[in-house]
């Protein structure tokens, strides 16, 4: 079974309007990690935010935040004023206390921002 | 400044050649990763490093070696290369710690073998 699905292969947004982009996964475990990462067109991983599954709040990292319903097992990515630069395909990636220190990744999300 | 490099940048190369991709990290990481990214995008984990020990060895064929001469190092040979094995390998890196250890990527290695 697929533990973390991304169900928008791609998805659209105007310049400056917020996107939500969805994570929902699978997991056993009572102790794991939820990451995005952004990968530009150049090719290289830049990791985004972390949410763990303790964690009370919401993580925020400047425009972005985590959008995080534990009991429906899902992790959404929000980006506030999309800016043109956000054009990238986004990864959701859980890393599970049983599983070491081993990130499943989702299939990505390609993000294309419109001005 | 680099945080994760690797080395080199591309690769081509033919069919049933040897290769290596070298990894170098100068973050005082503990933990070090390949994981291979294939054409539809899909980002797989291969090998997991901490302090020259293997700890992940995901179903990967035994062409695929790794190997950590310290822990700021990982590198990885491939033997007989197939066209299968084209794709991009990152490297990454990170403390082994807690769950909440992020994973620092290198700009990846993108193989074509013909």
């Amino acid at each position: 079974a697929q533990k973390i699905t991304q169900t928008q292969p791609g998805m659209f947004v105007q310049e400056k309007e917020a996107v939500t982009l969805d994570c929902t996964y699978d997991t056993s475990d009572q102790s794991y990690g939820l990451f995005w990462y952004k990968q530009p067109s150049s090719g290289e991983m830049i990791f985004l935010i972390y949410q763990g599954s303790y964690d009370e709040q919401n993580a925020t990292e400047g425009r972005y935040s985590l959008n995080f319903q534990k009991a429906r097992k899902s992790a959404n990515l929000v980006i506030s004023a999309s800016q043109l630069g956000d054009s990238a395909m986004y990864f959701c990636a859980m890393r599970e206390r049983t599983s070491g220190s081993r990130l499943t990744f989702g299939e990505g999300t390609q993000l294309t921002v419109n001005p | 400044d680099t945080a994760v490099s690797q080395t080199p940048k591309y690769l081509v190369t033919q069919m049933g050649n040897d290769k290596s991709i070298k990894c170098e990290q100068n973050l005082g990481h503990d933990t070090m990763y390949w994981y291979k990214q294939d054409s539809k995008k899909f980002l797989k984990i291969m090998f997991s490093y901490n302090n020259k020990e293997l700890i992940i060895n995901e179903t990967v064929p035994n062409r695929f070696s790794p190997k950590s001469p310290d822990k700021a190092h990982l590198n990885l040979h491939i033997n007989s290369l197939e066209l299968g094995d084209s794709a991009v390998y990152f490297c990454a890196s990170s403390l082994r710690g807690g769950l909440k250890e992020t994973q620092y990527f290198g700009p990846g290695t993108r193989l074509l073998v013909l």
